[in-house]
Protein backbone atom coordinates (compact mmCIF):
# COMPACT_ATOMS: atom_id res chain seq x y z
CA UNK A 1 0.00 0.00 0.00
CA UNK A 2 1.82 3.26 -1.21
CA UNK A 3 1.49 5.76 1.61
CA UNK A 4 1.52 9.38 0.28
CA UNK A 5 3.34 12.61 2.09
CA UNK A 6 2.41 15.76 0.93
CA UNK A 7 2.89 19.22 2.92
CA UNK A 8 -0.09 20.03 5.46
CA UNK A 9 -1.00 23.30 4.47
CA UNK A 10 0.03 26.02 1.44
CA UNK A 11 -1.09 29.76 0.76
CA UNK A 12 -1.37 31.37 -2.08
CA UNK A 13 -2.82 34.39 -3.75
CA UNK A 14 -5.29 35.00 -6.43
CA UNK A 15 -4.00 34.51 -9.64
CA UNK A 16 -0.94 32.41 -8.89
CA UNK A 17 0.10 29.27 -10.14
CA UNK A 18 0.25 26.54 -7.08
CA UNK A 19 2.05 23.20 -6.98
CA UNK A 20 1.41 20.94 -4.82
CA UNK A 21 3.55 17.89 -4.49
CA UNK A 22 3.16 14.65 -3.09
CA UNK A 23 5.69 11.80 -2.41
CA UNK A 24 4.91 8.07 -3.50
CA UNK A 25 8.38 6.29 -2.57
CA UNK A 26 6.46 2.96 -2.78
CA UNK A 27 4.37 2.95 -5.58
CA UNK A 28 3.42 -0.53 -7.57
CA UNK A 29 3.79 -0.79 -10.78
CA UNK A 30 -0.04 -0.95 -11.34
CA UNK A 31 -0.61 2.12 -8.97
CA UNK A 32 -2.82 5.05 -10.60
CA UNK A 33 -2.19 8.39 -9.25
CA UNK A 34 -5.34 10.32 -8.28
CA UNK A 35 -5.87 14.10 -6.85
CA UNK A 36 -8.88 14.71 -4.87
CA UNK A 37 -10.39 18.41 -3.55
CA UNK A 38 -12.16 18.62 -0.75
CA UNK A 39 -14.42 21.76 0.30
CA UNK A 40 -15.85 21.93 4.10
CA UNK A 41 -18.82 19.32 4.63
CA UNK A 42 -18.67 18.00 1.05
CA UNK A 43 -17.34 14.52 -0.63
CA UNK A 44 -14.25 14.82 -2.12
CA UNK A 45 -13.91 15.71 -5.83
CA UNK A 46 -12.37 14.17 -8.70
CA UNK A 47 -8.97 16.52 -10.27
CA UNK A 48 -7.40 14.34 -12.36
CA UNK A 49 -5.73 11.28 -12.72
CA UNK A 50 -2.36 9.89 -13.89
CA UNK A 51 0.19 6.95 -14.58
CA UNK A 52 2.63 8.86 -15.87
CA UNK A 53 4.74 11.57 -17.60
CA UNK A 54 1.55 14.69 -17.71
CA UNK A 55 -1.93 14.99 -17.67
CA UNK A 56 -3.71 17.81 -18.24
CA UNK A 57 -7.38 18.67 -18.21
CA UNK A 58 -9.82 22.07 -18.23
CA UNK A 59 -8.88 22.69 -14.02
CA UNK A 60 -5.28 21.34 -13.82
CA UNK A 61 -2.23 19.47 -14.73
CA UNK A 62 -0.43 16.13 -13.43
CA UNK A 63 3.46 16.14 -13.39
CA UNK A 64 4.46 12.47 -12.95
CA UNK A 65 8.62 12.35 -13.27
CA UNK A 66 9.96 9.00 -14.68
CA UNK A 67 10.47 7.03 -11.33
CA UNK A 68 6.96 8.06 -10.46
CA UNK A 69 7.92 8.41 -6.77
CA UNK A 70 6.22 11.82 -6.75
CA UNK A 71 3.64 14.01 -8.64
CA UNK A 72 2.93 17.73 -8.64
CA UNK A 73 -1.00 18.77 -9.26
CA UNK A 74 -0.49 22.60 -10.96
CA UNK A 75 -3.19 24.49 -10.39
CA UNK A 76 -2.96 27.86 -12.97
CA UNK A 77 -4.07 31.07 -11.90
CA UNK A 78 -6.25 29.78 -8.72
CA UNK A 79 -9.18 31.87 -7.07
CA UNK A 80 -10.33 32.21 -4.00
CA UNK A 81 -12.81 29.49 -4.34
CA UNK A 82 -10.02 26.80 -4.98
CA UNK A 83 -8.91 26.92 -1.18
CA UNK A 84 -10.30 23.64 -0.34
CA UNK A 85 -8.27 20.65 1.04
CA UNK A 86 -6.22 18.77 -1.72
CA UNK A 87 -5.61 14.61 -1.33
CA UNK A 88 -3.40 12.88 -3.75
CA UNK A 89 -4.04 9.22 -3.73
CA UNK A 90 -1.94 6.08 -4.76
CA UNK A 91 -3.13 2.91 -5.51
CA UNK A 92 -5.84 0.51 -7.43
CA UNK A 93 -9.27 1.10 -7.78
CA UNK A 94 -10.60 -0.88 -4.53
CA UNK A 95 -7.41 -0.20 -2.45
CA UNK A 96 -7.08 3.80 -2.16
CA UNK A 97 -6.60 4.94 1.41
CA UNK A 98 -6.06 8.85 2.19
CA UNK A 99 -3.21 11.17 3.65
CA UNK A 100 -4.00 13.83 5.45
CA UNK A 101 -4.42 15.83 2.85
CA UNK A 102 -2.93 19.73 1.87
CA UNK A 103 -4.70 22.49 2.68
CA UNK A 104 -5.09 25.32 0.63
CA UNK A 105 -5.81 28.93 1.51
CA UNK A 106 -5.77 31.51 -1.08
CA UNK A 107 -6.01 35.03 -0.17
CA UNK A 108 -7.09 37.66 -2.45
CA UNK B 1 -23.25 14.61 -13.58
CA UNK B 2 -23.35 13.06 -9.79
CA UNK B 3 -22.69 9.55 -9.93
CA UNK B 4 -23.22 8.83 -5.75
CA UNK B 5 -26.45 10.46 -4.30
CA UNK B 6 -26.07 9.79 -0.55
CA UNK B 7 -29.49 10.67 2.10
CA UNK B 8 -30.34 12.55 4.35
CA UNK B 9 -27.61 14.95 3.74
CA UNK B 10 -27.73 16.14 7.70
CA UNK B 11 -29.10 14.30 10.42
CA UNK B 12 -29.99 14.46 14.34
CA UNK B 13 -30.67 12.02 16.39
CA UNK B 14 -31.03 11.66 19.98
CA UNK B 15 -28.62 9.30 22.09
CA UNK B 16 -29.38 5.43 22.02
CA UNK B 17 -31.20 5.37 18.44
CA UNK B 18 -30.07 3.94 15.38
CA UNK B 19 -30.27 6.15 12.01
CA UNK B 20 -29.95 4.94 8.86
CA UNK B 21 -27.43 6.72 5.68
CA UNK B 22 -27.90 5.67 2.37
CA UNK B 23 -25.88 5.71 -0.55
CA UNK B 24 -26.95 5.30 -4.15
CA UNK B 25 -24.83 4.50 -7.70
CA UNK B 26 -26.94 6.51 -10.29
CA UNK B 27 -25.85 5.39 -13.34
CA UNK B 28 -23.96 2.04 -13.00
CA UNK B 29 -24.11 -0.65 -11.11
CA UNK B 30 -21.46 -1.14 -8.08
CA UNK B 31 -20.70 -4.14 -6.90
CA UNK B 32 -18.74 -2.63 -4.66
CA UNK B 33 -19.13 0.92 -2.05
CA UNK B 34 -17.01 2.00 0.86
CA UNK B 35 -17.72 3.79 3.39
CA UNK B 36 -15.80 6.74 5.16
CA UNK B 37 -15.76 8.66 8.62
CA UNK B 38 -14.91 12.10 8.48
CA UNK B 39 -13.99 14.12 11.93
CA UNK B 40 -13.91 18.01 11.20
CA UNK B 41 -10.51 18.82 10.01
CA UNK B 42 -9.33 15.39 9.65
CA UNK B 43 -8.68 13.52 6.62
CA UNK B 44 -11.27 10.59 5.34
CA UNK B 45 -11.08 6.95 7.10
CA UNK B 46 -12.02 3.69 5.12
CA UNK B 47 -14.47 1.99 7.29
CA UNK B 48 -15.70 -0.77 5.29
CA UNK B 49 -15.91 -2.29 1.96
CA UNK B 50 -19.52 -2.58 1.42
CA UNK B 51 -20.24 -6.02 -1.00
CA UNK B 52 -23.49 -6.98 -3.03
CA UNK B 53 -24.93 -9.59 -1.98
CA UNK B 54 -22.40 -10.13 0.48
CA UNK B 55 -20.96 -9.32 4.12
CA UNK B 56 -19.04 -5.81 4.35
CA UNK B 57 -15.90 -6.16 4.76
CA UNK B 58 -14.25 -3.97 8.29
CA UNK B 59 -10.95 -1.88 8.93
CA UNK B 60 -9.32 -2.64 11.74
CA UNK B 61 -10.61 -0.94 14.78
CA UNK B 62 -14.19 -0.77 13.11
CA UNK B 63 -17.43 -2.19 15.34
CA UNK B 64 -18.81 -4.22 12.48
CA UNK B 65 -21.59 -4.77 15.25
CA UNK B 66 -22.07 -0.76 15.82
CA UNK B 67 -22.18 0.15 11.99
CA UNK B 68 -24.27 -2.20 9.92
CA UNK B 69 -23.80 -2.32 6.57
CA UNK B 70 -26.25 -3.59 3.91
CA UNK B 71 -25.42 -3.90 0.29
CA UNK B 72 -29.00 -5.19 -1.10
CA UNK B 73 -28.94 -4.13 -4.71
CA UNK B 74 -26.30 -3.05 -7.59
CA UNK B 75 -27.36 0.83 -6.39
CA UNK B 76 -27.98 1.07 -3.07
CA UNK B 77 -25.43 0.43 0.14
CA UNK B 78 -26.60 1.42 3.50
CA UNK B 79 -24.55 2.78 6.79
CA UNK B 80 -27.06 1.85 9.99
CA UNK B 81 -25.11 3.47 12.98
CA UNK B 82 -26.79 1.37 15.77
CA UNK B 83 -27.39 2.62 19.80
CA UNK B 84 -25.61 5.64 18.54
CA UNK B 85 -23.57 8.21 21.04
CA UNK B 86 -22.05 11.44 20.96
CA UNK B 87 -19.30 10.24 19.87
CA UNK B 88 -20.12 8.66 16.51
CA UNK B 89 -20.84 12.38 15.40
CA UNK B 90 -19.40 12.44 11.97
CA UNK B 91 -19.10 13.07 8.49
CA UNK B 92 -19.58 10.07 6.51
CA UNK B 93 -19.20 9.45 3.38
CA UNK B 94 -19.92 6.86 0.54
CA UNK B 95 -17.68 6.09 -2.55
CA UNK B 96 -18.14 3.73 -5.91
CA UNK B 97 -15.25 3.14 -7.72
CA UNK B 98 -15.89 3.61 -11.50
CA UNK B 99 -13.22 3.03 -14.40
CA UNK B 100 -11.18 0.59 -12.46
CA UNK B 101 -9.32 3.16 -10.74
CA UNK B 102 -11.66 6.45 -10.11
CA UNK B 103 -13.21 7.10 -7.03
CA UNK B 104 -16.63 9.33 -6.74
CA UNK B 105 -17.88 10.01 -3.76
CA UNK B 106 -21.22 11.43 -2.62
CA UNK B 107 -22.15 14.18 -1.09
CA UNK B 108 -21.64 13.41 2.57
CA UNK B 109 -24.20 12.47 5.70
CA UNK B 110 -23.86 14.88 8.92
CA UNK B 111 -24.68 12.85 11.80
CA UNK B 112 -24.94 14.58 15.17
CA UNK B 113 -25.70 12.64 18.16
CA UNK B 114 -27.47 14.53 20.96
Amino acid sequence: LAKTTQPISMDSYEGQEVNITCSHNNIATNDYITWYQQFPSQGPRFIIQGYKTKVTNEVASLFIPADRKSSTLSLPRVSLSDTAVYYCLVGEGNDMRFGAGTRLTVKP
Amino acid sequence: GAVVSQHPSRVICKSGTSVKIECRSLDFQATTMFWYRQFPKQSLMLMATSNEGSKATYEQGVEKDKFLINHASLTLSTLTVTSAHPEDSSFYICSVVRGGNTIYFGEGSWLTVV
